[in-house]
């Protein structure tokens, strides 16, 4: 079936910086969402973009809606343990059913 | 709020033996999936339901059946569960319109 890349596959970073993924798909989308997954948990909204170009932040998270529909990008500023955990794009158009990535793990070291 | 809320939590079935997970959601949300999560494969469609009364298949199908006889629960049912079918698996409801889906907290189900 259908599916989008995420790079990087996973992260290591330190605590304070700043974080950036990426998605990308070879057809065009109405909407890209951002989840986030922690262990045992189920899949959390976080940020959903409705146009092209459209850049939307949500504390320190901030997303962006490629031009050319096709990619989608999330930045994490300063961040902090609890940013741990898988994010998985989706994307959507109406009428259809959701294409996900396969996730970014996100490890944060202290 | 409770949003999407998953029963049960864990289950072990042996080969053979039937089950059905239970999805209900409060938001009064038309659409409902039921997904399927496995190392390195992401979230896979199973089936999902567009209205009250009607269901259709997703990309993995096979071994599982649904109903959505009210339109705030979806069950996903298993007449012969297989060692395959271990899995997480997840339950999300939306409207459709906004793109937006809202996941359940999971049922982690392991076939001996």
């Amino acid at each position: 079936g259908q599916q989008l890349n995420q790079s990087p596959q996973s992260m290591f970073i330190q605590e304070g910086e700043d974080v950036s993924m990426n998605c990308t798909s070879s057809s065009i989308f109405n909407t890209w969402l951002w989840y986030k997954q922690e262990p045992g948990e189920g899949p959390v909204l976080l940020i959903a973009l409705y146009k092209a170009g459209e850049l939307t932040s949500n504390g320190r998270l901030t997303a962006q809606f490629g031009i050319t529909r096709k990619d989608s990008f999330l930045n994490i500023s300063a961040s902090i343990p609890s940013d741990v955990g898988i994010y998985f794009c989706a994307g959507h158009n109406y009428g259809q059913n959701f294409v996900f990535g396969p996730g970014t793990r996100l490890s944060v070291l202290p | 709020n409770a949003g999407v809320t998953q029963t049960p939590k864990f289950r072990v079935l042996k080969t053979g033996q039937s089950m059905t997970l239970l999805c209900a959601q409060d938001m009064n949300h038309e659409y409902m999936y039921w997904y399927r999560q496995d190392p390195g494969m992401g979230l896979r469609l199973i089936h999902y339901s567009v209205g009250e009364g009607t269901t259709a298949k997703g990309e993995v199908p096979d071994g599982y059946n649904v109903s959505r006889l009210k339109k705030q629960n979806f069950l996903l049912g298993l007449e012969s569960a297989a060692p395959s079918q271990t899995s997480v698996y997840f339950c999300a409801s939306g409207t459709g319109y906004t793109g937006e889906l809202f996941f359940g907290e999971g049922s982690r189900l392991t076939v001996l």
